[in-house]
């Protein structure tokens, strides 16, 4: 299958500092990548929608300017949490839709654990 | 929108038995139905899907089977082993731009 590279796996940073998180096509092209967010044993909850080339689709309650969202190239997308507070503490991942039937099937990132302290 | 459940939430099995997994969604337009195993600390792993001109779709221990009419779909693990135990994540999505929604989850545990 497709695989997707997400960096880094773990980060833990302080209260109001920036966090960065990328998320990787290796073999194929992603014109579409999608955001999520997972707290311990609940479910994967969406984020923002990244379109290669254009500015992301944000879901209902999701601050944009807190999660400033870029999909530069068709193998990349970057998730920027800016002036992290502990409350964003959560497991992100990232998935990228494959060109297989009009996109429908998604591969995802290995996530990454963040924790403000 | 689309609304997925899935049950049941836990599910603990004796190693070799069978384990299913049920879901229903609301959406009639939804036509994709993947499966999704989470194990801890990683990202979801895609294990089987199944579109909706198909009725049943079977890959060695892992079967998924999907009724249009009732609007459910479910997930077949057959001669279960440890290493199965994770967390089983279903959804319902489709072409054209559909967003997929996931389930809530079930967390499968297999007993040595």
């Amino acid at each position: 299958g497709a695989v997707v590279s997400q960096h880094p796996s773990r980060v833990i940073c302080k209260s109001g500092t920036s966090v960065k998180i990328e998320c990787r096509s290796l073999d194929f092209q992603a014109t579409t990548m999608f955001w999520y967010r997972q707290f311990p044993k609940q479910s994967l909850m969406l984020m923002a929608t990244s379109n290669e080339g254009s500015k992301a689709t944000y879901e209902q309650g999701v601050e944009k300017d807190k999660f400033l969202i870029n999909h530069a190239s068709l193998t990349l997308s970057t998730l920027t949490v800016t002036s992290a507070h502990p409350e964003d503490s959560s497991f992100y991942i990232c998935s990228a839709g494959a060109s297989d039937r009009d996109n429908e099937k998604l591969f995802f990132g290995s996530g990454t654990q963040l924790s403000v302290l | 929108g689309e609304n997925v459940e899935q049950h049941p939430s836990t599910l603990s099995v004796q190693e070799g038995d069978s384990a299913v997994i049920k879901c229903t969604y609301s959406d009639s337009a939804s036509n994709y139905f993947p499966w999704y195993k989470q194990e801890l600390g990683k990202g979801p792993q895609l294990i089987i899907d199944i579109r909706s001109n198909v009725g049943e779709k079977k890959d060695q221990r892992i079967a998924v089977t999907l009724n249009k009419t009732a609007k459910h779909f479910s997930l077949h693990i057959t001669e279960t082993q440890p290493e199965d135990s994770a967390v089983y994540f279903c959804a319902a999505g489709g072409t054209g731009g559909f967003k997929t929604i996931f389930g809530a989850g079930t967390r499968l545990f297999v007993k040595a």
